[in-house]
Parts: structure tokens; sequence; C-alpha cells
């Protein structure tokens, strides 16, 4: 079975441009969660979607905003970037049944230059 | 707040010798807890979990772990370390909607 998928798997971003990112969950899977993880650092949750409602928002501003599609697929949108945006991004999928117990996608690496 | 507290940055260990790597939580509930390992530029792989019931679990790679209430802690052990154990252990804390991470602990593997 396919695990949980990411694209890009990297980019380069210059200030002040917007990014988008996105996901699929394993099949089956209807939450979604996304993590920012910094160099040297644990990951940090920043949003978690399921059933298409954002069910969870962690302690970032304005400018990171989500939403997840009928498919269960979702983007993740990073607007205004800063130098400090430069990280890894996790996004997870879980079931129903188990919903603390995430599945991590390989990451999207984004450079803010 | 839930926290998660990994105490060692970095264990070097021989191939072969025992593994203990340290976890330490704060969580007012019965927690959900998990071990995750991330080789270099890769994503989360997880080893295990605790959600309930008997208080040693076992995980993938020959990996255990041990819940201790009284501890609020959340030990990963391994018997008998490989050297593609060589990787980033995080240990982390399921709180409502999340997961609460620690900082991680990264493993080296001498031979």
């Amino acid at each position: 079975d396919a695990g949980v998928t990411q694209s890009p798997t990297h980019l380069i971003k210059t200030r002040g441009q917007q990014v988008t990112l996105r996901c699929s969950p394993i099949s089956g899977h209807k939450s979604v969660s996304w993590y920012q993880q910094v160099l040297g650092q644990g990951p940090q949750f920043i949003f978690q979607y399921y059933e298409k409602e954002e069910r969870g928002r962690g302690n970032f501003p304005d400018r990171f905003s989500a939403r997840q599609f009928p498919n269960y697929s979702s983007e993740l949108n990073v607007n205004a970037l800063l130098l400090g945006d430069s990280a890894l991004y996790l996004c997870a999928s879980s079931g129903r049944e188990a919903p603390y117990e995430q599945y991590f996608g390989p990451g999207t690496r984004l450079t803010v230059t | 707040a839930q926290s998660v507290t990994q105490p060692d940055i970095h264990i070097t260990v021989s191939e072969g010798a025992s593994l203990e790597l340290r976890c330490n939580y704060s969580y007012g509930a019965t927690p959900y807890l998990f071990w995750y390992v991330q080789s270099p530029g890769q994503g989360l792989q997880l080893l295990l979990k605790y959600f309930s019931g008997d208080t040693l679990v076992q995980g993938i790679k020959g990996f255990e772990a041990e819940f201790k209430r009284s501890q609020s802690s959340f030990n990963l052990r391994k018997p008998s370390v490989h050297w593609s154990d060589a990787a980033e252990y995080f240990c982390a804390v399921g709180a409502g909607d999340k997961l609460v991470f620690g900082a991680g602990t990264i493993l080296r593997v001498k031979s």
C-alpha cells in the first residue's frame, strides 16, 4: 500500500513569495496533519484537518493556511515567506479509529532565500 | 501544557551494545506515547506506540519501550544496536488533535 506522499520534495523561494505544499494521505485515512520541523528541532504542529474541517491549529501566524479536499488530500499555503520559514514540512495522516497514530510522509524541504 | 523532554541530544554506542534513550513527558491525562525514527533528510517512521494496557510495548526493528507512570517516562530500548540504527529518535505525546514532540536524540553507532 502507498504511504503518505508529499510534493514537491524540495523547493527554493524568495522572501515575500507564496508557496503551496501538497499531501496525499494513506488510502482510507481521513485526517491530515501538518508539522514544521526546523533544523535541529522536533516537529511543531501547524494544522489538523478531518473530513475537510479544521480540527486544530498550532501557534503559527495567519500567513499559514491549509485546506483539505473531498479526496482527503491537503494543501498547506504559506504567504509572505520569511527566512525563518525555511524548514522541513511534514504531512501525516491517521485513521478515525486511532487519530493519534499518525503516519508521516517524506516531507517537503523549503528553503527561503 | 503538554511537553516532552529528551535529555540527551547525542548518544554514541558501539555496535552490538545495548541502547536506552530517555523520554519524559508532561500531560494531565493518560498519555498516548510514541517513538519515531528519522534518517537524515527523511520523514518520520513510527517505531512503537503506547495507548493502554501492558506497560512494556514492542515495536519494529527490535525496539521496545516501557511506560512508567510514576516517573512520567517512556524510555526506548534495544538490546543490541546495529550500524543501521544510526538516526535521530523522537519521543511524542498525543495531546488533543496533535502530537507534541521532544527535541530528539541523535544516535551514533561506532564500529
